[in-house]
């Protein structure tokens, strides 16, 4: 069976663009989860789909958003992008709602960088 | 909320010594505990997870956590270290928020 796969890997922006992160879950996983990796912050959660719907948020600023499609894949958009939004943004599926009852699937992550 | 400390940002071990990876967490609820491990220019990979079944949670590649609630710990331990466990290690807890909430990670090395 196929992992987590994450589009594009590595990406470079500018300052005020905005980006789009596509994840497309393992075959069957229905939720989606979003996580944000720097080595100032660490790893941060940023949210989770689950049947198409938000089902959790971190606390991160309206710039992050996401959505799922019927398909289960999921794509997270930050727009006005910041020096510091620079990181790796890793995205996790499950079969159902995660973490806690079910186990997460990492994928290996879009880095980006914002100059 | 709940939150987890790692004592310990980097930690060296001589190959085939204990590898000892300290974990302290804060919770209002009964947490659910994790381990994960990432190899350079990789995603997070789940070595074990409590969630209240065993005090004694054993994982995989020979890693093993006991929960200890009385000091509110849930250290990682593996008998015999391998060239192969280089790697950082994350520490992690969720609670009724469902929120995976991670330590700032412990980087282990492997000396020959």
């Amino acid at each position: 069976k196929a992992g987590v796969t994450q589009t594009p890997r590595y990406l470079i922006k500018t300052r005020g663009q905005q980006v789009t992160l596509s994840c497309s879950p393992i075959s069957g996983h229905r939720s989606v989860s979003w996580y944000q990796q720097t080595p100032g912050q660490g790893l941060q959660f940023l949210f989770e789909y689950f049947s198409e719907t938000q089902r959790n948020k971190g606390n991160f600023p309206g710039r992050f958003s996401g959505r799922q499609f019927s398909n289960s894949r999921s794509e997270m958009n930050v727009s006005t992008l910041e020096l510091g939004d620079s990181a790796l943004y890793l995205c996790a599926s499950s079969f159902g709602l995660g973490p806690s009852q079910e186990t997460q699937y990492f994928g290996p992550g879009t880095r980006l960088l914002v100059l | 909320a709940q939150s987890v400390t790692q004592l310990g940002s980097h930690v060296s071990v001589s190959e085939g010594a204990l590898v000892l990876l300290r974990c302290n967490y804060s919770s209002s609820v009964p947490p659910y505990l994790f381990w994960y491990v990432q190899y350079p220019n990789q995603g997070l990979q789940l070595l074990l997870k409590y969630t209240s079944a065993a005090t004694l949670v054993k994982g995989i590649n020979g890693f093993e956590a006991e929960f200890k609630k009385s000091e509110t710990s849930f250290h990682l331990t593996k008998p015999s270290a391998h060239m192969s466990d280089a790697a950082e290690y994350f520490c992690a807890v969720s609670g009724s928020d469902y929120k995976l909430s991670f330590g700032a990670g412990t980087t282990v090395t492997v000396r020959a």
